[in-house]
């Protein structure tokens, strides 16, 4: 079946420093990467898209200056987190797809704790 | 845009009662597709549910949605719900491609007692 590993499972680093997470898809092949953050509300807010051979998609209070993602091969990405401070707190989700999938696949995600 | 409501944030129940979350949409696609996650704390959000095609209703682990396109909506529901069930439920949209990433509602916990 689809699975897809997410680490770390949880972090902390201190504020103005720099975290990254790796999300790893087996079973198949991840063309799309959606990286979420959900929210204190529970709300999963979208970061980008990451499209193999295509152009990272970042939505709107996302940058890639802020959030840089690197989707080097079908089966892996990482998103990092750039100079941390408390509003980036949270749950960061990675969600992976196959090619001509509606479905996303999700990994259990990486809690962020900024000191 | 694209957009997906969910009207209740929280909802309570006791053990073996139905449940109904209820969700509606917004899209430019006429063939959108529709999911139920379920996310269990230090779990991975799980798909629950997808749609079919229009006025048909899909199955899973004893919970069941209907897409109404003329309604826009798909609501989720189960006859007995059980502790287990205690979780926290999204709906989802996606373009009929999956071209574009998924767009959540805002979530529905559910909180089933004794």
């Amino acid at each position: 079946g689809a699975l897809v590993y997410q680490y770390p499972r949880r972090t902390i680093c201190k504020s103005g420093t720099s975290m990254r997470m790796e999300c790893q898809a087996v079973g198949f092949q991840a063309t799309s990467v959606a990286w979420y953050r959900q929210s204190p509300q529970k709300t999963f807010e979208l970061i980008a898209l990451s499209t193999v051979n295509s152009a990272i998609k970042y939505e709107q209070n996302f940058t890639q200056e802020k959030f840089p993602i690197s989707h080097p091969n079908l089966s892996f990405s990482s998103m990092t987190v750039l100079n941390a401070y408390l509003e980036d707190r949270g749950l960061y989700l990675c969600g992976a797809r196959g090619n001509s999938q509606n479905t996303l696949y999700f990994g259990a995600g990486t809690r962020l704790s900024v000191l | 845009g694209d957009s997906v409501t969910q009207k209740e944030g929280l909802v309570t129940l006791t053990e073996g009662l139905p449940v109904m979350l209820n969700c509606t949409y917004q899209t430019i696609y006429s063939n959108a597709f529709l999911f139920w996650y379920v996310h269990y704390l230090n779990e991975s959000p799980r798909l629950l549910l997808k749609s079919s095609t229009d006025n048909k209703r899909t199955e899973h682990q004893g919970f069941h949605a209907t897409l109404h396109k003329s309604s826009s909506s798909f609501h989720l529901q189960k006859s007995s719900a059980q502790l287990s069930d205690s979780a926290l439920y999204y709906c989802a949209l996606s373009d009929p491609q999956g071209g574009r990433a998924l767009i959540f509602g805002t979530g529905t916990t559910v909180s089933v007692s004794p």
